[in-house]
């Protein structure tokens, strides 16, 4: 069983504040790691596609890194917003197109 | 932006009717996927196509569920029976290739009475 675990659960974030989360695999296998946001009663919005060791990838405010040797990814918010609630969810293709979901991170921006 | 579509937004029906849901890829998107949103695992991969060939559907309980690309621009999940416990957010996604990002549609939301 291939494993993608993301923490924390959930997170309370200040407004403004700036904040960052964890996802980690099993880095045997890896082929591609990817980074949605699910906003409340909508579908989930892809964010970025890594794929090397040592990837940072960048979209406004928010960015992310990826270890594949330690099997490891952070996404980091810059200045929380209230925009920004959303589950964060992280997921990995093994080898083919399926992905294989984290539970996600679901972050609430307290204004 | 170009975009999944989804149909029918919202279906509300009594058990033991057909459903049948039904997607448009966005075009040139060779890979569809199904899923279904559930509160205690997320989001459940149900089924997916490459090039219109299913490749995997162990995530669908077969005895009624059944997932169809007919031509690259439709795929389509059918329900025959409907149970109560099918009552969830159906989502389709589309990607070009593994490692490029999947788009999701937004959505049917099943009701089953």
């Amino acid at each position: 069983i291939l494993n993608v675990e993301q923490s924390p659960q959930s997170l309370h974030v200040q407004e403004g504040d700036s904040t960052n989360f964890t996802c980690s695999f099993p880095s045997s296998n890896f082929y591609a790691l990817h980074w949605y946001r699910w906003e409340t009663a909508k579908s989930p919005e892809a964010l970025f596609v890594m794929t090397l060791n040592g990837d940072e990838k960048k979209k406004g405010r928010i960015s992310a890194t990826l270890n594949t040797k330690e099997g490891y990814s952070y996404l980091y918010i810059k200045g929380s917003q209230p925009e920004d609630s959303a589950t964060y969810l992280c997921a990995l293709n093994f080898g083919n197109e399926k992905l294989t979901f984290g539970t996600g991170t679901r972050l609430t921006i307290i204004p | 932006d170009a975009r999944v579509t989804q149909t029918p937004r919202d279906k509300v029906t009594e058990m033991g009717q057909e459903v049948t849901m039904r997607c448009q890829p966005i075009l040139g998107h060779n890979t569809v996927f199904w899923y279904r949103q559930t509160m205690m695992q997320g989001l459940e991969l149900l089924a997916y196509f490459r090039n219109r060939a299913p490749l995997d559907d162990s995530g669908m309980p077969k005895d009624r569920f059944s997932a169809e690309m007919p031509d690259a621009t439709l795929a389509t999940l059918k329900i025959q029976p409907s149970e109560p416990r099918d009552s969830a957010v159906y989502f389709c996604a589309s990607a070009l290739t593994e490692r490029q990002p999947q788009h999701f549609g937004d959505g049917t939301r099943l009701s089953i009475l």
